[in-house]
């Protein structure tokens, strides 16, 4: 069973704080994503990787900066959080030849 | 880059009805469309995809239908239950990214 974990569940920030979200996968998939999720937004993606030390921007990719520096893990960093951050952040990773996303629980984050 | 619009945001059915959510793309490049359907409080999971090269796939009360001349699919859920009351995303994939629409609230009621 694949299994994508994030690391905090909830968190709550203060504006100009640097905040990290990590990502784990146990697939060995090659490809990891990182979404926002607002009501009416739907799923807009921020930034992806599909290699170790690869990345690529997304949609939205302003203010976010990302880390692959193992196939497993992906992270995701505010440098300086912002109200308009505050969300909910869904992990997600993929094989390399099938489309299937597998999210993981999500994150959400309140930035005061 | 692709954009993905989705139609419509609220979808109201009584048990045994059946349910269509629409969706557009705009970039003819793109050569997968999956549905994802999440329940409240849940992670997001797939229910049924479909690739380019095929016009319609079914899966039990699910069925997807894709017109790549309109750019448009369509996902349809025939006697719908309770438990298919959730949010459903649809997507679009164009060279490795999945673009999704704003999602569906699909509320069935009994």
């Amino acid at each position: 069973d694949v299994k994508v974990t994030q690391s905090s569940r909830y968190l709550v920030k203060r504006t100009g704080e640097k905040v990290f979200l990590e990502c784990v996968q146990d697939m060995d998939h090659e490809n990891m994503f990182w979404y926002r999720q607002d009501p009416g937004l739907g799923l807009r993606l921020i930034y992806f990787s599909y290699d170790v030390k690869m990345k690529e921007k997304g949609d939205i990719p302003e203010g976010y900066s990302v880390s692959r520096e193992k196939k497993e893990r992906f992270s995701l960093i505010l440098e300086s959080a912002s109200t308009n951050q505050t969300s909910m952040y869904l992990c997600a990773s993929s094989g390399q030849n099938t489309g299937e996303l597998f999210f993981g629980e999500g994150s959400r984050l309140t930035v005061l | 880059g692709e954009n993905v619009e989705q139609h419509p945001s609220t979808l109201s059915v009584q048990e045994g009805d059946s349910a269509v959510i629409k969706c557009t793309y705009s970039d003819s490049a793109s050569n997968y469309f999956p549905w994802y359907k999440q329940e409240l409080g849940k992670r997001p999971q797939l229910i049924i995809d479909i690739r380019s090269n095929v016009g319609e796939k079914k899966d039990q009360r699910i069925a997807v239908t894709l017109n790549k001349t309109a750019k448009h699919f369509s996902l349809h859920i025939t006697e719908t239950q309770p438990e298919d009351s959730a949010v459903y995303f649809c997507a679009g994939r164009s060279f490795q990214k999945l673009v999704f629409g704003t999602g569906t609230r699909l509320l069935v009621s009994p």
